[in-house]
């Protein structure tokens, strides 16, 4: 069946260092590809989405490219901030989440 | 863009009596919503789709006649945690689908505490 597989946390930054969280997935077809990031004691929110090979998404500064080819949707964001401390979860066409990763930026 | 509300947000009810938790769907109408279950640092769960006018479709493992799901209206889905447990204390989230396919407009979460 369908899965994603997310880059283990917890991951600790310093602000403005360069983040990346891998998330790789199996799935038949050509599913869509979505981040959502969850903030302390909320619900999850889309971060960015990609809804076919090739497409970037993009949002307040976080990137993810989806690759058929590797089967990869990475998140990225070239400078993170205090603000980002949350958990990053990737998903597979809206049902199938990954495990999350907890992002601790520190000042 | 399209909003989700939960209530309540935080709920404390004590071992054996019910609770139920309302998905609401606020500016938009949502036919399927869907219920997910999150432990502490790990990932959402899906229990159960939620689908007005029919009966609720469950996963795997999760107990139907425990976890009530009605789906009453267009805008209104809920959860009722019967005879609850401390083991069903843990963080409920709703979910209704996107105009985008398989997007998902989340609920902001309740935390429920069996004592």
């Amino acid at each position: 069946g369908d899965s994603v597989t997310q880059m283990e946390g917890p991951v600790t930054l310093s602000e403005e260092a360069f983040l990346t969280i891998n998330c790789t997935y199996t799935a038949t077809g050509y599913p869509s590809l979505f981040w959502y990031v969850q903030y302390p004691g909320e619900g999850l929110q889309l971060l960015l989405k990609a809804t076919k090979a090739d497409d970037k998404g993009s949002n307040k500064g976080f990137e993810a490219t989806y690759r058929k080819e590797t089967t990869s949707f990475h998140l990225e964001k070239g400078s993170v901030q205090v603000s980002d401390s949350a958990v990053y979860f990737c998903a597979l066409s809206g049902l199938t989440f990954g495990e999350g990763t907890q992002l601790t930026v520190n000042p | 863009g399209a909003v989700v509300s939960q209530h309540p947000s935080r709920v404390i009810c004590k071992s054996g009596t019910s609770v139920k938790i309302e998905c609401r769907s606020l500016d938009f109408q949502a036919t399927t919503m869907f219920w997910y279950r999150q432990f502490p640092k790990q990932s959402l769960m899906l229990m159960a789709t939620s689908n007005e006018g029919s009966k609720a479709t469950y996963e795997q493992g999760v107990e139907k006649d425990k976890f009530l799901i009605n789906h009453a209206s267009l805008t209104l889905s809920t959860l009722t945690v019967t005879s609850a447990h401390p083991e069903d204390s843990s963080f409920y989230i709703c979910s209704a689908p996107g105009q985008v396919l398989y997007e998902q407009y989340f609920g902001p979460g309740t935390r429920l505490t069996v004592t």
